[in-house]
């Protein structure tokens, strides 16, 4: 089974420009959550998405948004680029439904650098 | 809120010996607690979990977690480190009686270093 895969994997973007980093979950997972890694915060939940829905989200300004799609396939946004923006950004597929708890699988992540 | 401690920034540890890596966490209700890896340039890989059960939790590449309820602790184990078991260590909670669906907290990392 394929994992999960995260485009582009590296990303140089100016500030006051905005990206959209794409997240393909594992076959069959349904839930896709969103996290920043930088070496000050660390690791900070952004969102998580289920059948397109956004089930919960993270102490992030809402510069930073995200969807998902029908194939459960997600994307996050991040508009009005700050030089703190720059950070590894996860993404994390789960069969998480509407109770227990599933491990989450990781993509290898998207770096972003906002110059 | 939910909170997770990793008390050492670093754990040095030479092959062959055993390794810990300590996890202390905070919840309001019960506690869903994960181990994770990160490798250089690389995203988390899944290393176990404690659900509910059995306190001694077995994961992939030999590591284990003990659960303690009392010290609200989930410490990373395994007896015999390898060279290859150096790596940026994740511990993170989700708490099972809140309805914030997947969000998982992690605490800030442990470097693990194995020397030979």
């Amino acid at each position: 089974k394929a994992g999960v895969t995260q485009t582009p994997r590296y990303l140089i973007k100016t500030r006051g420009q905005q990206v959209t980093l794409s997240c393909s979950p594992i076959s069959g997972h349904r839930s896709v959550s969103w996290y920043q890694q930088t070496p000050g915060q660390g690791l900070q939940f952004l969102f998580e998405y289920f059948s397109e829905t956004q089930r919960n989200k993270g102490n992030f300004p809402g510069r930073f948004s995200g969807r998902q799609f029908s194939n459960s396939r997600s994307e996050m946004n991040v508009s009005t680029l700050e030089l703190g923006d720059s950070a590894l950004y996860l993404c994390a597929s789960s069969t998480l439904g509407t109770s227990g708890s599933y491990e989450q699988y990781f993509g290898p992540g998207t770096r972003l650098t906002v110059t | 809120a939910q909170s997770v401690a990793q008390p050492e920034d670093q754990v040095n540890v030479a092959e062959g010996n055993p390794l810990t890596v300590k996890c202390t966490y905070s919840v309001s209700g019960n506690p869903y607690l994960f181990w994770y890896v990160q490798y250089p340039n690389r995203g988390l890989q899944f290393l176990l979990k404690y659900i509910t059960g059995d306190n001694l939790v077995k994961g992939s590449y030999g590591f284990e977690a003990e659960f303690n309820k009392s010290q609200t602790s989930f410490h990373l184990k395994k007896p015999s480190a390898l060279v290859s078991d150096s790596a940026l260590y994740f511990c993170a909670v989700r708490d099972m009686n809140n309805n914030a669906g997947n969000m998982l907290t992690f605490g800030r990392g442990t470097r693990l270093m194995v020397k030979p």
